[in-house]
């Protein structure tokens, strides 16, 4: 079975500084994707970046990095120049393969983000 | 870029009322489709797989005669909350992967509260 942890129910971070979201996982799977969520206030679930279990590079999306340790089985959000509009819940997820589709996404609890001037 | 779409987004019913929610996959087919629960603070859980043609699947603890899922085409499946009671008041949104990409792609959500 997977497992996901986000150990950090609510961060602050000051606009243009940088935050990291923390994830770590479980599983016995030797192939599985990690993924990284943002949800507003009005509930959508925005997707921001994926890692593969077998990408040796971390995946980055524009202000978005994913600092991906597979010994010690974390996948950290990183966010640069954090902005206002970024304040939201954010959602580690796993799915039990890298090609995903077809696969529900096992979430983590979340966390908090709040972003202040 | 691939979109899923959820009606209604936000439902108030009575307690003892049936409440159908609609998740459409707007321009590919899916012949899965995932629905999931989230209360308030907390986190998404899935309650079921919904396969086109063919029974849905139900994580454990969710009733299946409680929580009907009907998958009739490839493009929609719709989940009813029967006899709906002020418990069931969540979060709902769905989820579908494009054929053959690798991309899982959510839907807006629905807010259900029963009074």
């Amino acid at each position: 079975a997977q497992k996901i942890t986000q150990t950090q129910p609510g961060m602050f971070v000051q606009e243009k500084e940088a935050v990291t979201l923390d994830c770590t996982y479980d599983t016995s799977d030797q192939s599985y994707g990690l993924f990284w969520y943002k949800q507003p206030s009005s509930g959508e679930m925005i997707f921001l970046i994926y890692q593969g279990s077998y990408d040796e590079q971390n995946a980055t999306e524009g202000r978005y990095s994913l600092n991906f340790q597979k010994a010690r089985k974390s996948a950290n959000l990183v966010i640069s120049a954090s902005q206002l509009g970024d304040s939201a819940m954010y959602f580690c997820a796993m799915s039990p393969t890298i090609h995903y589709s077809g696969y529900a996404l096992n979430f983590g609890k979340g966390t908090s983000l709040l972003v202040t001037p | 870029g691939a979109v899923v779409s959820q009606h209604p987004s936000w439902v108030i019913c009575k307690s003892g009322t049936s409440v159908k929610i609609e998740c459409r996959s707007l321009d590919f087919q899916a012949t899965t489709m995932f629905w999931y629960r989230q209360f308030p603070k907390q986190s998404l859980m899935l309650m079921a797989t919904s396969n086109e043609g063919s029974k849905a699947t139900y994580e454990q603890g969710v009733e299946k005669d409680k929580f009907l899922i009907n998958h009739a085409s490839l493009t929609l499946s719709t989940l009813t909350v029967t006899s709906a009671h002020p418990e069931d008041s969540s979060f709902y949104i769905c989820s579908a992967s494009p054929e053959s990409t690798d991309t899982q792609y959510f839907g807006p959500g629905t807010r259900l509260t029963v009074l």
